[in-house]
């Protein structure tokens, strides 16, 4: 079976310090990763997505990169947090041969203090 | 473009309340619909899909259809649980391409 994980799950970082996270798939091959954020209080926001290796689409313009050096592992990046960074990240996977369920890690709460 | 929208919250109901969570869409074409929950301080888990008109989508107890004709996908329940205390969103995503466009979340509270 499949499964997803995501680290760490909670990190407390000081302004102006480097962020990475993490993320990797199991039990697929070639699928599509996602990197949202879920500010306080607020709905989803899609960062970023990957169709494949070296391959990433940016939504929104922001202090965040995220880049896929395998299949199966995701890594959202910032060289310089600003407070506003703070939120609950949430790493997804789709495997486009088996439909388009979209399934979500557990997620990370970074505070940027 | 495509969206959805939600209800807005929070919703708060007796336990064995009826729920019903609405939400409509506007998208081209046919895109498949899902209802995800999040449990406080956790991830977002799958609870129910349909991928076509009519197909109606069910999971403990929760059920959507999906009406094309009212582009709408409402959740609902017969008899909630204290344990159903979560926030709920509603998501469309196609077939090709890579995005899932989410509501803004409904948070339902059930109070014993």
């Amino acid at each position: 079976s499949q499964t997803i994980h995501q680290w760490p799950a909670t990190l407390v970082q000081p302004v102006g310090s480097p962020l990475s996270l993490e993320c990797t798939v199991e039990g697929t091959s070639n699928p599509n990763l996602y990197w949202y954020r879920q500010a306080a209080g607020r709905g989803l926001q899609l960062l970023f997505y990957s169709v494949g290796i070296g391959q990433i689409s940016s939504e929104v313009p922001q202090n965040l990169s995220a880049s896929r050096p395998q299949d199966r592992q995701f890594i959202l990046s910032s060289k310089k947090l600003l407070l506003s960074d703070s939120g609950f990240y949430l790493c997804a996977w789709r495997d486009i041969t088996k439909g388009n369920t979209i399934y979500f890690g557990e997620g990370s709460w970074l505070t940027v203090v | 473009g495509n969206s959805v929208t939600q209800m807005e919250g929070p919703v708060t109901l007796s336990e064995e309340a009826f729920l019903t969570i609405n939400c409509t869409y506007t998208a081209t074409g046919y895109p498949s619909l899902f209802w995800y929950v999040q449990y406080p301080g956790e991830g977002l888990q799958l609870l129910l899909k349909a991928t076509k008109a009519d197909d109606k989508g069910s999971n403990k107890g929760f059920e959507a259809t999906y009406r094309k004709e009212t582009t709408s996908f409402h959740l609902e329940k017969g008899s909630v649980q204290v344990s159903d205390s979560a926030v709920y969103f509603c998501a469309l995503a196609y077939n090709q391409g890579g995005k899932l466009i989410f509501g803004q979340g409904t948070e339902l509270s059930v109070k014993p």
